[in-house]
Parts: C-alpha cells; structure tokens; sequence
C-alpha cells in the first residue's frame, strides 16, 4: 500500500514568488494534515482537514498560507507571496482514525522549501 | 513557552549501551503521549505510545510521570539502527493536536 507521498520533495524559489505544496494522502484516510518544521525548531501544527472540511486552521502563520482538499482526497498547500521565513520542510500526514485512539499520524517524506 | 521540551542531545552512545532521556511537557491537558522516531531527512514514524503505568516494546521501555509531566525512553542494548532522532509528542484531546518536541539525537557507535 502507499504511503502518504508529497511533491515537490524540494523547492527552491525566490522571495515573493508562489510555490504550490501537494500531498496525497493514504487511501482512505479522511484525516489529513500540514506540519512545519523550521531549522533547528519543533514540527508545528498548521491545519487539519476531515475529508474536504478545514477542521483546524489554527496554525496557519498568515494569509499567505491557503489549504485545500478538494473533493476529500489530495491537497495543496500555496504560499503566496512567499517570505524568507516560510523557509522549512512542510510535512503532510494523514490518519484514517480519531487521533485520540492511536495517536498514530502517518507523515510523508516532506517538502522542503527554501526562498531566497 | 514551548509545549514538549527536549533535550537535543546528541547522545553518543557504543553499540549495546543503554541510553535514556526524557521531554517535560507543559500544558496539563495534554492526556496522550508518544514517541516518534525520525530518521535523517525522512519522516516521522510513531514508535511507541507511552502509558501511565509504564510500557515497554522490546528494547524500548517508556514512562510517563503526570505529576511532574514528564515522559521518558530508555533503549537498552543499543543498536546501529537506533540512530534517529526521537521526537517526544503530547496529544491534547480537547483539540486532537500533536504538540512535538524538537527531539533528540542518538547516535549508536560500533
């Protein structure tokens, strides 16, 4: 079975450019999520998706940052205009329970962007 | 203040030594805990849930102590592949959040 897969697995782009973060979650898993985690920092919490529903957006840094899961299958992670901070790896995972029954997130590989 | 504190390490350690460290967490809401292990650039995979009256899976012993809010692991008999980073996460139950750790190296020497 597949894994969560994410892409790209590196970006490199300029301040103020945009750059479009994709995860396709394990089949089946209604629970997805985006992660960050800067150099030298904890992985934080950005948002948390029940099939196509935001359930959590809390983490999100700024408006910048837009989340989508269309139709409750992959989603996309946009940064618009990207700033010298948003620098990191952007880690997707996704669970088919309630995370208060195994506490078991299934993370992808991860997508590390950096800008310039 | 962060929620999971660790203790980065590196804790470099020979091959059959056992190794222990821990992570305090803050927030008292926080009613599960875990530890992850992530490899060098790979993702995080869950290692062991961590249960009030202390568990063990295999080599890999946990403790959680709620009074001082901290969570342990010890390895014993180290091995090679025990290289990683260990990332200690609390689950808040009210928010179904994972609060991570900045986590901690362990390096296993021949």
């Amino acid at each position: 079975e597949a894994g969560v897969t994410q892409f790209p697995s590196h970006s490199v782009i300029e301040k103020g450019q945009t750059v479009t973060l994709r995860c396709d979650p394990i089949s089946g898993h209604d629970n997805l999520y985006w992660y960050r985690r800067v150099m030298g920092k904890e992985i934080k919490f950005l948002l948390h998706f029940v099939k196509e529903s935001k359930q959590d957006e809390s983490g999100m840094p700024n408006n910048r940052f837009l989340a989508e899961r269309t139709g409750g299958t992959y989603s996309t992670l946009k940064v618009q205009p990207a700033e010298l901070e948003d620098s990191g790896v952007y880690f997707c995972a996704s669970s088919q329970r309630d995370l208060g029954l195994t506490g078991e997130l299934f993370f992808g590989e991860g997508s590390r962007l950096t800008v310039l | 203040r962060k929620e999971v504190e660790q203790d980065p390490g590196p804790f470099n350690v020979p091959e059959g030594a056992t190794v222990a460290f821990n992570c305090t967490y803050s927030n008292s809401a926080s009613q599960s805990f875990f530890w992850y292990r992530q490899d060098c650039r790979k993702e995080p995979k869950l290692l062991m849930s961590v249960y009030s009256s202390g568990n063990e899976d295999g080599r890999f012993t946990a403790q959680l102590n709620r009074a001082s809010q901290y969570i342990s692991l010890l390895i014993r008999d180290s091995k090679l592949s025990d290289s990683a980073t260990y990332l200690c996460v609390a689950l808040t139950l009210n928010n179904y959040k994972l609060s991570f750790g900045a986590g901690t190296t362990v390096t296993v020497r021949a």
